[in-house]
């Protein structure tokens, strides 16, 4: 069965520091991997997604199939980047079911 | 409308009374899903809608809990002699089935709190 792994519960920084948010997935098939963000107060949405290639908000995100990861990145982190972060596999077939991390809360100190 | 839709957006109930949540998931998503998240905690799966397929009830914790979704639509979560341990914030999400790079859409969420 599929599985996503966010083995940090909570990542504190302080602001202009690297960001790397860590996602390892368990899945025999083709991925598809996306990072959604939760804001304080507001609805769960998606930030970006491996396929797109591309760069939201100065976060990227790159498959690595080898190590079966999908680590979220940031160079330097903002005060708006504190929020709750969730990494969910999408799977082909079996229903097209997604499946997501239990979530890192990002905390970016001044 | 443009996104899902959850009601209630608040219940506060009784411990041992039964509650209903609704989702409106956005129009043409052939899969909806529901999540749960309590205080402090991240997204704990609870059941996914996918067409006409018999529903994946694989995260539902218990028999008091159950879902349905009428005519590929709106989904209704049922929770029965509610308990506190069942306070918690309860997502709804619809999305494409199909195609790469489908996007899962969330509902505001209903929060619930057993008293």
């Amino acid at each position: 069965a599929q599985r996503v792994t966010q083995p940090e519960k909570l990542l504190s920084v302080f602001k202009g520091a690297p960001v790397e948010l860590k996602c390892n997935y368990s899945y025999s098939g083709s991925p598809e991997l996306f990072w959604y963000v939760q804001y304080s107060r507001q609805r769960l949405q998606l930030l970006l997604r491996h396929i797109s290639r591309e760069s939201i908000k100065g976060f990227t995100a790159d498959l690595n199939k080898g190590e079966t990861s999908f680590h979220l990145k940031k160079p330097f982190a903002q005060e708006e980047d504190s929020a709750m972060y969730y990494c969910a596999l999408g799977i082909t077939g079996g229903g097209n079911k997604l499946t997501f991390g239990t979530g890192t809360q990002l905390k970016v100190e001044l | 409308g443009a996104g899902v839709s959850q009601s209630p957006s608040n219940k506060v109930t009784e411990k041992g009374k039964d509650v209903e949540l609704r989702c409106d998931p956005i129009s043409g998503h052939t899969a909806l899903y529901w999540y749960r998240q309590s205080l402090g905690q991240g997204l704990e799966f609870l059941i996914y809608f996918q067409g006409n397929s018999a529903p994946d009830k694989s995260g539902l914790p218990s028999d008091r809990f159950s879902a349905e979704r009428t005519g590929g639509s709106v989904s209704t979560l049922t929770i029965q002699r509610t308990q506190q341990e069942d306070s918690a914030v309860y997502l709804c999400a619809s999305s494409l089935s199909t195609g790469q790079g489908r996007e899962a859409f969330f509902g505001q969420g209903t929060r619930l709190t057993v008293v």
